[in-house]
């Protein structure tokens, strides 16, 4: 079965360090993976999304940026974070779609990183 | 801007009750919807998806679907405290005719099911 992994599960970091947060998924091959940010309160807001090793689309302009090493790792990073970085980071994944037009499955969610930019 | 607007709350119902959830979305191409469930601090968690105008049940749990009217809703039938959580309704986002899984979440709706 598949299972999605995300650490670390809480961080606490004062304004202006770097960040680096990571993303596995095991069982399964090719996965289309994305990076939300969920601020207090608040819904989800797509962060980057990502169809394949070192293929990456950023759906809102930010100090943040994402990479895709292996085909089942997925990372957020930061320079420099601000306080408005603070925030619930949660990793999903579906798996590969076809193609262009490709019908959606669903998206299943790991379990998150809490960060608090101090 | 594709947008996903859902009732506000937060709603509460007592215990056994039916508790309503709605979902209005812009896009008229959009083509699947989900509903997660998210306990406080906790990541999202699917309860239902669905994709063809109409009624799908799934225990104490219905989605709705109507596309002409672009609204989805989740009845939860019988209510427990257990269901007290944020439910967030999600809609596929076509960009170009190509969605590459992206979703569209509403802002989610805060359930309380008191005893």
């Amino acid at each position: 079965s598949q299972t999605i992994h995300q650490w670390p599960a809480t961080l606490v970091q004062p304004v202006g360090s770097p960040l680096s947060l990571e993303c596995t998924v095991e069982g399964t091959s090719n996965p289309n993976l994305y990076w939300y940010r969920q601020a207090a309160g608040r819904g989800l807001q797509l962060l980057f999304y990502s169809v394949g090793i070192g293929q990456i689309s950023s759906e809102v302009p930010q100090n943040l940026s994402a990479s895709r090493p292996q085909d089942r790792q997925f990372i957020l990073s930061s320079k420099k974070l601000l306080l408005s970085d603070s925030g619930f980071y949660l990793c999903a994944w579906i798996p590969g779609l076809a193609g262009p037009g490709g019908g959606v499955d669903t998206q299943y969610f790991g379990p998150g990183t809490r960060l608090t930019v101090l | 801007q594709k947008e996903v607007e859902q009732n506000s709350g937060p709603l509460s119902v007592p215990e056994g009750a039916i508790a309503s959830l709605n979902c209005t979305y812009s896009d008229r191409g959009s083509q699947s919807f989900f509903w997660y469930r998210q306990y406080s601090g906790k990541s999202p968690e699917l309860i239902m998806s669905i994709y063809s105008n109409g009624d799908k049940e799934d225990g104490r749990f219905t989605a709705q679907l109507n596309k002409a009217s672009q609204y989805v809703s989740l009845l939860i039938r019988d209510s427990q405290p257990s269901d007290s959580a944020t439910y967030l309704c999600a809609v596929n986002a076509y960009a170009g005719g190509t969605s590459y899984g992206k979703l569209t979440f509403g802002q989610g709706t805060i359930l309380t099911v008191h005893p």
